[in-house]
């Protein structure tokens, strides 16, 4: 099946600072989406972005499909942003596969 | 109101009870999804359901069963639980279509003592 890496795997950012996560996978994919696990547990939507670019306040995100990868970047971090961000793919009719995460700490 | 819902939020149960987790939706979407979250990994996908007649079995299916009672009802079954299911478990609902977004619940913490 389709295979979903993440990296870094952890990053720790001091507050105001800027990051990109990558998200990297294996095979063609129609669908992608990029959560945001807060330290609750939920998930929450941050994109639905199998191809393109598309920007929501401070975070924006950018697929190129043909090349199989995915960025999500945070600009001007704050602790709010802490928690893990998952990359999740699916692959025509096939069910979503999650990576493995990325875990942000952004210290005051 | 949530559009998806899950119940319990938190629940402890001891090993070798049944428990059921209960998810409702109100997208009126077609397909619904029972993943589980183990500490400080991904979601992995328990059992999913792209109608009310279809049941399909995901990557980790043993030890669980679900119901699909309605369009907007998916239900989830540990018939005897074991403490290695303490686990963060989330539904998730998407339209029937190839290209589209899923939506989760806010996840059921189940621990098995």
């Amino acid at each position: 099946g389709i295979q979903v890496e993440q990296s870094p795997p952890d990053l720790i950012l001091q507050e105001g600072a800027n990051s990109t996560l990558r998200c990297n996978f294996s095979d063609s994919v129609n669908n992608l989406q990029w959560f945001h696990q807060n330290p609750w547990g939920q998930l929450i939507n941050l994109f639905y972005i199998p191809s393109g670019t598309k920007q929501n306040g401070r975070l924006s995100a950018t697929t190129v499909a043909t090349e199989r990868y995915s960025l999500l970047y945070i600009s001007s971090s704050q602790t709010t942003d802490s928690g893990v961000y998952f990359c999740a793919v699916g692959h025509y009719g096939q069910n979503f596969v999650f990576g493995p995460g990325t875990r942000l700490s952004v210290l005051p | 109101d949530a559009d998806v819902t899950q119940t319990p939020r938190n629940r402890i149960t001891k090993t070798g009870k049944r428990i059921m987790l209960e998810c409702s939706q109100t997208k009126g979407h077609d397909r619904m999804y029972w993943y589980r979250q183990d500490p400080g990994l991904g979601l992995r996908l328990i059992y999913y359901s792209f109608d009310v007649k279809d049941i399909n079995k995901g990557e980790i299916s043993d030890g669980y069963s679900v119901s699909r009672q309605a369009q907007a009802k998916f239900s989830l079954s540990l018939e005897s639980a074991i403490p290695n299911q303490t686990a963060l478990y989330f539904c998730a609902t998407s339209d029937s279509t190839e290209n589209t977004e899923a939506f989760f619940g806010q996840g059921t913490r189940l621990t098995v003592v």
